[in-house]
């Protein structure tokens, strides 16, 4: 199972930062999975941010700190989920990771390579 | 909000042993699970459950907990266990379904 993430590397303040990653060897639909979106910075460590996941239906919930401003969504024709984070400040300055938590493992056992973005007129 | 709390770094001599402890409310109803993270990479998972670890990871790596302290420990750490360590447990009482611990910087010598 491999996770491959792609997006801008650069974001202007206010506006929306947005991110894709890319399933090879296991389906957005998975009864067994998770699919999250984690950032990382130096003044907030890891952060989770946010997943969506399939049982019977779909599912997305995000951490209270960006709720009204992330949507995590399943790709709708293809095996991927994404990442919109609006009205961004350089606060929102980070590495940002997708990963899939299994349920039976209770645990992040697959992660993307990364992606740093920077929020910066 | 939950905290997991971690030591910031711990060092340890080539081939001894060290334990790495993740401390929070959290863990008295969940597992937590371990991760290795060099620089520039993403998070490896090393242990996870109440001592599982995935395929590819050496048996030096083991994890316990008891009460509200998760432990990492290395025994005979290698060179290439030099790295930042986090733990990472579920949350149902917080704000966040996921907290991650705040992470120790390992130095082999």
């Amino acid at each position: 199972v491999q996770l491959q993430q792609s997006g801008p590397g650069l974001v202007k303040p206010s506006q929306t930062l947005s991110l894709t990653c890319d399933i090879s060897g296991d389906s957005v639909s998975s009864n067994n999975a998770a699919w999250n979106w984690i950032r990382q910075s130096p003044s907030r460590g890891l952060e989770w941010l946010g997943r969506t996941y399939y049982r019977s239906q779909w599912y997305s919930d995000s951490a209270v700190s960006v709720k009204s401003r992330v949507t995590i969504n399943p790709g709708t024709s293809k095996n991927q989920f994404s990442l919109h984070l609006t009205s961004v400040t350089p606060e929102d300055t980070a590495v940002y990771y997708c990963a899939r938590r299994l349920w039976d493992l209770d645990a992040f056992d697959i992660w993307g390579q990364g992606t740093m973005v920077t929020v910066s007129s | 909000s939950s905290e997991l709390t971690q030591e910031p770094a711990v060092s340890v001599a080539l081939g001894q042993t060290v334990r790495i402890t993740c401390q929070g409310d959290t863990l008295r109803s969940s597992y937590a699970s371990w991760y290795q993270q060099k620089p520039g990479q993403a998070p490896v998972l090393v242990i996870y459950g109440r001592n599982s670890r995935p395929s590819g990871i050496p048996d030096r790596f083991s994890g316990s907990d008891s009460g509200n302290t998760a432990s990492l420990t290395i025994t005979g750490a290698q060179a290439e266990d030099e790295a930042d360590y986090f733990c990472n447990s579920r949350d149902s009482t917080g704000n966040l379904p996921e907290v991650f611990g705040t992470g120790t910087k390992v130095t082999v010598l």
